[in-house]
């Protein structure tokens, strides 16, 4: 199955520290886009990103940050975690242009 | 920037009926309307979605209405079954760009 793919699944983190997140995209999708999706809420846009660049950004702080590689994979970088910033985050691949997104089954971030 | 706003928030039937749930959205600029089934602990899946140059679509049990002028779309499944409970999303999007989700629905579905 060449669907999106997501690393770690699972995860905790102490207040303050770091996360990486990964995703790698469908196979011939071009972009992908994160979101976060706290207990019991919509996903919440976080970035989108496309030929390695930040194409689109939501209402999320500099805390949070991505990479896109030359093979289309795709990094979400928190730093300083609060908290609040558990939640389960979503990566969304898609082709350029074209409708349709595929999600990955996410990492569920947990800050103690 | 787009706002979508989703009704019920919890939406109970017994098995054989009906089910509807109606977003509304703000941004005429949006063209792309899916709507996803989350089951508990999983990624959304798309069930159906709707370009705005389309007023309805059908795919079995399952259609989706758009009313471009009034801003809305329905989510429309007949003959529900037990497993049609979940967590259903409406999100709206223009030509690629970010998704905007609605705050979703738990559809219960009692047998």
């Amino acid at each position: 199955d060449a669907g999106v793919t997501q690393s770690p699944t699972h995860l905790i983190k102490t207040r303050g520290q770091q996360v990486t997140l990964r995703c790698s995209p469908k196979s011939g999708h071009d972009t992908v886009s994160w979101y976060q999706q706290a207990l019991g809420q919509g996903p919440q846009f976080i970035f989108q990103y496309y030929e390695e660049e930040e194409r689109q950004r939501g209402n999320f702080p500099d805390r949070f940050s991505g990479h896109q590689f030359p093979n289309y994979s795709s990094e979400l970088n928190v730093n300083a975690l609060w908290l609040g910033d558990s939640a389960l985050y979503l990566c969304a691949s898609s082709l350029a242009g074209h409708y349709g997104y595929t999600f990955g089954s996410g990492t569920r971030l947990t800050v103690v | 920037g787009e706002n979508v706003e989703q009704h019920p928030s919890t939406l109970s039937v017994q098995e054989g009926d009906s089910a509807v749930i109606k977003c509304t959205y703000s941004d005429s600029a949006s063209n792309y309307f899916p709507w996803y089934k989350q089951e508990l602990g999983k990624r959304p899946q798309l069930i159906i979605d709707i370009r705005s140059n389309v007023g309805e679509k059908k795919d079995q049990r399952i259609a989706v209405t758009l009313n471009k002028t009034a801003k809305h779309f329905s989510l429309h499944i007949t003959e529900t079954q037990p497993e049609d409970s979940a967590v259903y999303f409406c999100a709206a999007s223009n030509a690629g760009n970010m998704l905007t989700f609605g705050g979703g629905t738990r559809l219960m579905v009692k047998p």
